[in-house]
């Protein structure tokens, strides 16, 4: 069976700082997709970014750049100058294809993230 | 781009009464869609999943059902709620499998 931790429950921090939200991941494909949302307090999940298992290269968009481990089954995501509209609830998931073709996302429990002016 | 579009933001029901929330999906056709329960803002358990028309699969047997009537509309129901009910509905939907999710702007349901 698919899992995702997020040990990380909640984290605070003071703006400009940066900010590592860890995702340990754990599954038996061989081929997998992970994923990073966020979730604003308006409650709408927003998609940041999507990663194969074969690509273990490390992305950087702006402020925010992930880290996609294999060796470690790892995808940690960094806030680099944090900011207060950062704050959110974000969400590391793995999907596995499902036999009728849709794909089943298991999410990881969250990590409630407060950037302090 | 597309859009899911969810309603309504929040219900508050009593126990026993039915439930039907509805999501629609603009932007795109025979999009994958599925019903998402979040609980306690934490994490999210799939309900229901549809691959098209008609085509329903439930991962966890409960109080509740879906349906697709058409290509861009997917329902949740229930003919009687429980207090267990309560949660954050999210309506998803994707393009293909494994393809990032789109998701509603959810459905608070309080059952009373």
């Amino acid at each position: 069976a698919q899992k995702v931790t997020q040990a990380q429950t909640e984290i605070s921090v003071v703006e400009k700082e940066d900010v590592t939200l860890d995702c340990v991941y754990e599954t038996r494909d061989t081929t997998y997709y992970l994923f990073w949302y966020k979730q604003p307090p308006s409650g709408e999940l927003v998609f940041l970014i999507r990663r194969n298992s074969f690509d273990e290269q490390n992305e950087i968009s702006g402020r925010y750049s992930w880290n996609f481990q294999k060796s470690t089954s790892s995808f940690n995501f960094t806030i680099t100058a944090s900011q207060v509209v950062d704050s959110a609830v974000y969400f590391c998931a793995l999907s596995e294809l499902m036999e009728t073709s849709g794909s089943r996302l298991t999410f990881g429990e969250g990590t409630q993230l407060t950037v302090n002016p | 781009s597309q859009t899911i579009h969810q309603w309504p933001a929040t219900l508050v029901q009593p126990v026993g009464s039915p439930l039907s929330l509805e999501c629609t999906v603009e932007g795109t056709s025979n999009p994958n869609l599925y019903w998402y329960r979040q609980a306690a803002g934490r994490g999210l358990q799939l309900l229901f999943y549809s691959v098209g028309i008609g085509q329903i699969s439930s991962e966890v047997p409960q109080n509740l059902s879906a349906s697709r009537p058409q290509d861009r509309q997917f329902i949740l129901s229930s003919k009687k709620l429980l207090l267990s009910d309560s949660g954050f509905y999210l309506c998803a939907g994707e393009q293909g499998p494994n393809e990032k999710l789109f998701f509603g702007s959810g459905t608070q349901l309080s059952v009373l």
